[in-house]
């Protein structure tokens, strides 16, 4: 049982390139989410997902898409990477109507 | 909206010591509170939670009550080691399962 895995662990992209976070797990969860966290600013809500085939957006959307096409992955999207894009990004899981995340070890990224 | 609002750090103490974390909250409703802790290179781990109103979450010798009067969390622990140098998170969840952090709160414990 892996829990919530995220991939790649690190990443540097130039300003203006493209490119896919994915997240994994295996708890057989209804939501899914993907956070960011900066320094100070604890973690901040990208966009979520209830369910295979629906997500939604949330705290601080613009730059990124989402895709859940199977219930057990979670893709972040990023189409043209900027600067202040550079974060580390957490990908939760969890059961519906259960208080509690559980959390990916996290990617960094650095956009230069 | 929901906020969570915690002391800003570090707190840095020596092993042995009495530790204390505040967190207070502004919520809708009867939400879930939570601590979460992050060490060094790591994600979140959940540390305790505390569902409704006068609740005590336990773990590893921290804990925190629910105080609704004071719309309170505080974390404390009776006597802090090295290994509990992380950075520390208040959160709070309403219906739909969102989370809503504090900022955070690092931890250094001397020796």
């Amino acid at each position: 049982n892996a829990g919530v895995t995220q991939t790649p662990k690190f990443r540097v992209l130039k300003t203006g390139q493209s490119m896919t976070l994915l997240c994994a797990q295996d708890m057989n969860h209804e939501y899914m989410y993907w956070y960011r966290q900066d320094p100070g600013m604890g973690l901040r809500l990208i966009h979520y997902s209830v369910g295979e085939g629906t997500t939604a957006k949330g705290e601080v959307p613009d730059g990124y898409n989402v895709s859940r096409l199977k219930k057990q992955n979670f893709l972040l999207g990023l189409e043209s990477a900027a600067p202040s894009q550079t974060s580390v990004y957490f990908c939760a899981s969890s059961y519906s109507g259960t208080p509690g995340q559980y959390f990916g070890p996290g990617t960094r990224l650095t956009v230069t | 909206g929901n906020s969570v609002t915690q002391m800003e750090g570090p707190v840095t103490l020596s092993e042995e010591a009495f530790l204390t974390i505040n967190c207070t909250y502004t919520a809708t409703g009867y939400p879930s509170l939570f601590w979460y802790v992050q060490y060094p290179g790591e994600g979140l781990q959940l540390l305790l939670k505390a569902t409704k109103a006068d609740d005590k979450g336990s773990n590893k010798g921290f804990e925190a009550t629910y105080r609704k009067e004071t719309t309170s969390f505080h974390l404390e622990k009776g006597s802090v080691q090295v290994s509990d140098s992380a950075v520390y998170f208040c959160a709070l969840q309403n219906a739909g399962n969102m989370l809503t952090f504090g900022g955070g709160t690092r931890l250094m414990v001397k020796p």
